[in-house]
């Protein structure tokens, strides 16, 4: 399995404009994890879905953020209009949600909005 | 918000040390989680002790879990250079949810 496959790998936009990051999960997992990484606030959990189902989306921090799981291998998170502060590194994750083993992280998209 | 607070926030051995990092946390949880994150790559899943564990071992890794103090710690032996990373806790809160919450962390570095 190639893991949890995320892309763009890095991500530089404008203030304003639309950004939509991608994840593809594991084969097989049914729970998928958007978390969004910075120094000052550390890991944040977005959003995350069971069997294609938003489940939890109590950390968005604003409607300027949706996220979507259209199938089991597809996900994408996007922001729109895009601010600076909204800068930092965006992780997908992926779990079995009936035999919990622990997360599989994409290696992540670093978004820089200027 | 963040459940855990790991200790030291940073960390700075030599090789062959042992390495202790200690994670706390605040509400009651399922099972905990500790996960290694090298510079500018993903985290990665080391091991996971469920709430009625105390312990468990996994290779040079030895976690403890204190549901009373509502604590956690990861023990690393014989430290390698490779273990160079950052460390976190991560509890999954008790109820029916999969989320995780992450701690904030704990830079190790091993010096050759």
């Amino acid at each position: 399995d190639a893991g949890v496959i995320q892309s763009p790998r890095h991500e530089v936009t404008e203030m304003g404009q639309e950004v939509t990051l991608r994840c593809k999960p594991i084969s097989g997992h049914n729970s998928l994890f958007w978390y969004r990484q910075t120094m000052m606030r550390g890991l944040e959990l977005l959003i995350y879905f069971n069997n294609n189902v938003p489940i939890d989306d109590s950390g968005m921090p604003e409607d300027r953020f949706s996220a979507k799981m259209p199938n089991a291998s597809f996900s994408t998170l996007k922001i729109q209009p895009s601010e600076p502060r909204d800068s930092a590194v965006y992780f997908c994750a992926s779990s079995s949600a009936s035999a919990p083993k622990g997360y599989t992280f994409g290696s992540g998209t670093r978004l820089t909005v200027v | 918000s963040q459940q855990g607070e790991e200790d030291p926030q940073a960390l700075s051995i030599q090789e062959g040390e042992n390495a202790t990092m200690n994670c706390s946390y605040k509400t009651s949880i399922n099972n905990l989680q500790w996960y290694r994150q090298n510079s500018g790559r993903g985290l990665v899943h080391l091991i996971l002790i469920r709430s009625n564990e105390r312990e468990k071992h996994s290779g040079r890794l030895r976690v403890t879990l204190d549901t009373s103090k509502k604590s956690s710690s990861l023990l690393i032996t014989a430290s390698r250079a490779a273990d160079t990373a950052s460390y976190f806790c991560a509890t999954a809160p008790g109820g029916a949810t999969n989320k995780l919450i992450f701690g904030t962390g704990t830079l190790l570095a091993v010096q050759p």
